[in-house]
């Protein structure tokens, strides 16, 4: 079965220091990929997406992700996060019928002063 | 544009009553769908719908009708609901298909006593 799965539930980190969120698909084939992030209180927006072409994709306020293809990932990555970075994460994948996304459970990240 | 926009932003419903949960969109997108986000679950798609008249049944579409009679509105009925439909209720539309970019709507907040 098709799956997406992120690794990380819970995340809490200092102000600077670096994330990683990591997201796993089970599924070959071409896929489209996207991180979005949720906000408290605020509904899905998109931080990033890789359809083709260069494997590191950079998205707004400094995050960034890499897929790799060999190891089926396709991991969030921010070098200093900020206070304002609190906030659920979802990365999603399309699905090999191309007429849905399938999203991961979510990481929940608390950045503390 | 107002983007995606759902209401209401809040209800609570019996158990066995019925509501339909508004979806509008002002983007001239095709493609509509409709998530529920459960915690530790992330999202699931419901029902999608790639233009109107068309339709089609997601992840967890038991409980659940759609229709879709114009491109702007992707109305939600819920014919008897059920505290398990307790949710969070995203509408999402996209320009060029559901594994695109999607738009968020802010969400209906559904309790099923």
């Amino acid at each position: 079965a098709q799956s997406v799965s992120q690794h990380n539930h819970h995340v809490i980190l200092s102000e600077a220091a670096s994330l990683e969120l990591g997201c796993n698909y089970s599924y070959g084939g071409t896929v489209n990929l996207f991180w979005y992030v949720q906000y408290p209180g605020q509904h899905l927006q998109l931080l990033l997406k890789y359809f083709s072409g260069d494997p590191l994709v950079k998205g707004i306020k400094g995050f960034e992700a890499e897929f790799i293809k060999s190891k089926f990932s396709f991991n969030l990555r921010k070098p200093s996060v900020q206070w304002s970075d609190t906030a659920e994460y979802f990365c999603a994948v399309r699905s090999n019928s191309g007429y849905a996304l399938n999203f991961g459970k979510g990481t929940s990240l608390l950045v503390t002063p | 544009n107002a983007g995606v926009t759902q209401t209401p932003k809040f209800q609570v419903l019996k158990t066995g009553q019925s509501m339909t949960l508004q979806c509008a969109q002002d983007m001239n997108h095709e493609y509509m769908s409709w998530y529920r986000q459960d915690p530790g679950m992330g999202l699931r798609l419901i029902h999608y719908s790639v233009g109107a008249g068309i339709t089609d049944q997601g992840e967890v579409p038991n409980g659940y009708n759609v229709s879709r009679s114009t491109t702007e509105d992707f109305p939600l009925r819920l014919l008897s609901a059920a505290p398990s439909q307790t949710s969070v209720y995203f509408c999402a539309s996209s320009l060029q298909g559901l594994s695109d970019t999607q738009y968020f709507g802010p969400g209906t907040r559904l309790t099923v006593l």
